[in-house]
């Protein structure tokens, strides 16, 4: 079963400050996307990650995929209201036709 | 270019019914797949099109079936409803397989009572 484990699974922080959220797995993965979802959205693609330690940067995000292609993590700096949501990554699996979901890091950014 | 859009929005059904959720992909679009999300959980995967067939599966049992049609458009059906499967499904589409991403629908929230 392949599995990918996000942490944290909840984040609340004050506008202005940084945060790391993390993508685990123990499973080799083809590419690794990370989405974020509104309440009653579905979930929007942020970026994709292919090679072992491709960094990718979207504005004040930073995506990185881990040497092994098995994890990943998301940086935000300076952190705004308008980042909270839910935060989830989802890895290709190189044996077969299927993307699997993390659980999600909810984060809540205050004004 | 439009995007993928899912039918109904919102739908109540009672345990032991059957249902059947809509989907239109993106345009070039050419697989889709759907997703089951319960409340406060990630999306889990249910099955995925390929030109008009099966061509992967998640851990869900036979009463959840699907469809595509040659335009790429897709149904969902679940028989004998239970309970559980309340949920939000998601509907999402990619060109040529999923590794550059999904583009999703806004979702059919089903609620089973």
């Amino acid at each position: 079963t392949q599995l990918l484990e996000q942490s944290p699974q909840f984040l609340s922080i004050q506008e202005g400050e940084n945060l790391t959220v993390y993508c685990n797995s123990s499973s080799v993965f083809s590419s690794l996307q990370w989405y974020r979802q509104e309440p009653g959205e579905g979930p929007v693609l942020l970026v994709t990650v292919v090679t072992g330690g491709e960094v990718k940067k979207l504005k004040r995000l930073t995506f990185q995929f881990g040497d092994a292609r098995k994890d990943s993590s998301l940086h935000i700096t300076a952190a705004q209201p308008g980042d909270t949501g839910l935060y989830l990554c989802a890895g290709v699996w190189t044996g077969g036709f299927k993307t699997i979901f993390g659980a999600g890091t909810r984060l809540f950014v205050k004004a | 270019e439009t995007g993928v859009t899912q039918s109904p929005t919102h739908l109540i059904k009672t345990r032991g019914q059957q249902v059947t959720l809509r989907c239109s992909s993106q345009s070039g679009h050419n697989t889709v797949s759907w997703y089951q999300q319960a409340l406060g959980q990630g999306p889990q995967f249910i099955f995925q099109y390929y030109r008009e067939e099966e061509n992967g599966r998640g851990n869900f049992p036979p009463r959840f079936s699907g469809l595509q049609f040659p335009n790429y458009s897709s149904e969902l059906n679940v028989n004998a409803l239970e309970l559980d499967d309340s949920a939000l499904y998601l509907c999402a589409s990619s060109p040529l397989g999923q590794l550059i991403g999904y583009t999703f629908g806004s979702g059919t929230r089903l609620t089973v009572v």
